[in-house]
């Protein structure tokens, strides 16, 4: 159990363009989903908490305007990374908590999704 | 007051020996702990967690051990073995679905 899923698990896009990450919880419903970036051989960087039916919670230094996401249900979150630049690639890496794990209930992460813009 | 601090950086362990990674906090109001296995190009994988209420806590070969005086805690792996070679994060979160604050990892290689 506790199944986190991204698609896709690696994209390569050009400059400018958007890319738009999913993230599902398999087998149960996820109140709230973390989305976190990862650059090499470093640890994740928290960049935002979704909680389902409301606006997200962006950490200082990420911009909302740049980084859409989108919590439209219980089991899918959705990062998109508008207008991509090359210091936009990463590994990007969502988490979810399950809806009956409490308030500090155990967060599952996907496989991620490596980035790259050309 | 929100950082997890963690060492070392990296460490070599021969197979069979016992891993140690150390994590330290400052802010008393995390009340839980997990530990994070992540291997190259992939998310990292719940290992095992602890509450502030246990000292320690143990699943097959890995171990937590929790000070909450010192506000400390670490994973023990036990007979170590080359596929335990991987990076470890310890992390942290306080109440209210706050989220997880992790260290900075372990990278670990376990030689045969």
């Amino acid at each position: 159990g506790a199944v986190v899923s991204q698609h896709p698990s690696r994209v390569i896009c050009k400059s400018g363009t958007s890319v738009k990450i999913e993230c599902r919880s398999l087998d149960f419903q996820a109140t709230t989903m973390f989305w976190y970036r990862q650059f090499p051989k470093q640890s994740l960087m928290l960049m935002a908490t979704s909680n389902e039916g409301s606006k997200a919670t962006y950490e200082q230094g990420v911009e909302k305007d740049k980084f859409l996401i989108n919590h439209a249900s219980l089991t899918l979150s959705t990062l998109t990374v508008t207008s991509a630049h090359p210091e936009d690639s990463s590994f990007y890496i969502c988490s979810a908590r399950a809806r009956s794990g409490g308030p500090s209930g155990a967060q599952y992460f996907g496989p991620g999704t490596r980035l790259t813009v050309l | 007051q929100q950082q997890v601090k963690q060492s070392p950086q990296s460490l070599i362990v021969q197979k069979g020996g016992i891993s140690i990674i150390n994590c330290a906090y400052e802010n008393t109001a995390f009340d839980y702990f997990p530990w994070y296995q992540q291997f190259p190009g992939k998310g990292p994988a719940l290992l095992i967690a602890i509450r502030p209420d246990v000292s320690e806590k143990k699943e097959g070969r890995f171990t937590i051990s929790f000070n909450k005086s010192a506000k400390q805690f670490s994973l023990h792996i036990m007979d170590s073995q080359p596929g335990d070679s991987a990076t470890y994060f310890c992390a942290a979160s306080g109440q209210a679905g706050t989220a997880l604050i992790f260290g900075k990892g372990t990278t670990l290689s376990v030689s045969s």
